[in-house]
């Protein structure tokens, strides 16, 4: 089955820089790819999702990139500010009715 | 529109005692998914139900089972509970079958002792 690895597991940047978490899937069938943010005693909650058809995918402060033929994905954080801080799941997903395969998490601390 | 709510919040049992979870999507969402969420593991799937079917299933025993009734609440029952059942269940859902955002609950922390 489809295997998500992610990194690093804890991510500590000071406010105002970037903040980089990457992924890589073993399955190249898989063709959509979301991101989770989880806060504290919450649910996870999509900020954003990138499908196989498409290289970048921006939204304000976020933004996503995939590479197919290396099968790896990354999530970028521009200008991080406290409420940043969380732990943010890489997903991806063969075809549409299969299963989401999440990735391990990423602690993320922005430091005042 | 009500998220997705999960009862109970939290509970304690004992090794060898069963519990059951359960799971109301938002309205109008078919699909229902559950995911174990521990420190060491992650987000490990459990199962998927659409209009009362299960659609996938995880690598996890037969202890762990699940049901989808007709109006698309989901409950999860854990049998012959153990000390590594201790986590916190989350469940999801969504409109449909395809690929698309989960909407996630608060979850039900276990504790097993």
């Amino acid at each position: 089955g489809e295997n998500v690895e992610q990194h690093p597991s804890t991510l500590s940047v000071q406010e105002g820089d970037s903040a980089v978490i990457k992924c890589t899937y073993s399955d190249s069938a898989s063709n959509y790819f979301p991101w989770y943010k989880q806060e504290l005693g919450k649910g996870p909650q999509l900020i954003i999702d990138i499908r196989s058809n498409v290289g970048e995918k921006k939204d304000q402060r976020i933004a996503v990139t995939l590479n197919k033929t290396a099968k790896h994905f990354s999530l970028h954080i521009t200008e991080t500010q406290p409420e940043d801080s969380a732990v943010y799941f890489c997903a991806a997903q063969k075809a549409a009715g299969n299963k989401l395969t999440f990735g391990g998490g990423t602690r993320v601390l922005v430091k005042p | 529109k009500a998220g997705v709510t999960q009862t109970p919040r939290y509970l304690i049992k004992t090794r060898g005692q069963q519990v059951t979870l359960s799971c109301s999507p938002i309205s109008g969402h078919r699909s229902v998914s559950w995911y174990q969420q521990t420190p060491g593991q992650g987000l490990q799937f459990l199962f998927e139900y659409f209009s009362e079917t299960q659609r996938n299933k995880g690598n996890f025993p037969g202890r762990f089972s699940g049901r989808q009734f007709s109006n698309s609440r989901s409950e999860m029952n854990v049998s012959t509970l153990e000390l590594g059942d201790s986590a916190l269940y989350l469940c999801a859902s969504r409109a449909g079958t395809g690929s698309g955002e989960l909407f996630f609950g608060e979850g039900s922390r276990l504790t097993v002792l």
